[in-house]
């Protein structure tokens, strides 16, 4: 339902923009998530994105606030997550997902439970 | 920050038996914005059951969910062989949304 793109291996301190692309029309406007798992562990929740009509705020998880963003354009569907200032502690596994908050006029959505197949980002020297 | 406890972190079941996953909010869920997730090996989590009770697209009626408040459960009537994997329990009712640590449902 959703494909995740732009992981790889950077140096501690490097960057990276992971894309996320929504099929057609059918996410435009819903509320969205990023979340990770680190090999072997337990899913972090990571960033949210809100729908433009509800103003399109964001929200982070406290390890990542001040170096991640998330960012979205709806015309082409995409949803993306820019790392910056990265750690070796933010090796992981990111998938992009609909959030299950949603307004009511979306709550269609959230039993189709979409999430992406995940993309990897290794931070090491 | 809600932290979710879950327990067991493994529950050994034999097919056919009754699976029964627990997870405990440190705060109120007042909205009821509980969900529980499936992953298996190498896969990405597979959403299960959201607001509680109400079954993902496609997820069989030996999935159910229940709990109020603190304390919710996840259960599964009689567990088949694809059933085995590891679940998460994920409260999206407040900021920051946070998981559980997962529960690992194996074959005993």
């Amino acid at each position: 339902h959703l494909e995740e793109s732009g992981g790889g291996l950077t140096s501690p301190g490097g960057s990276l923009r992971l894309s996320c692309a929504a099929p057609g029309s059918t996410l435009t406007d819903a509320a969205m998530i990023w979340v990770r798992q680190a090999p072997g562990k337990g899913l972090e929740w990571v960033g949210r994105i809100a729908s433009k009509t509800d103003g399109g705020s964001t929200d982070y998880s406290a390890p990542v606030k001040g170096r991640f963003s998330v960012s979205r354009d709806d015309l082409d569907h995409k949803l993306f997550l820019q790392m910056d200032s990265l750690k070796t502690e933010d090796t992981a596994i990111y998938y992009c997902a609909l959030d299950l908050s949603q307004d009511i006029r979306l709550w269609y959505l959230r039993p189709l439970g979409y999430w992406g197949r995940g993309t990897l980002v290794t931070v090491s020297s | 920050e809600i932290v979710l406890t879950q327990s067991p972190d493994t529950l050994p079941l034999s097919p056919g038996e009754r699976a029964t996953v627990s997870c405990g909010a440190s705060q109120n869920l007042t909205r009821g914005s509980l969900a529980w997730f499936q992953q298996k090996s190498g896969q990405a989590p597979r959403l299960v059951l959201f607001d509680v009770s109400t079954r993902a697209t496609g997820v069989t009626d030996r999935f159910g969910g229940s709990g109020s408040g603190t304390d919710f459960t996840l259960t599964i009537s009689r567990v088949e062989p694809e059933d085995f994997a590891v679940y998460f329990c994920h409260q999206y009712d407040a900021l920051p949304y946070t998981f559980g640590q997962g529960t690992k449902l194996e074959i005993k």
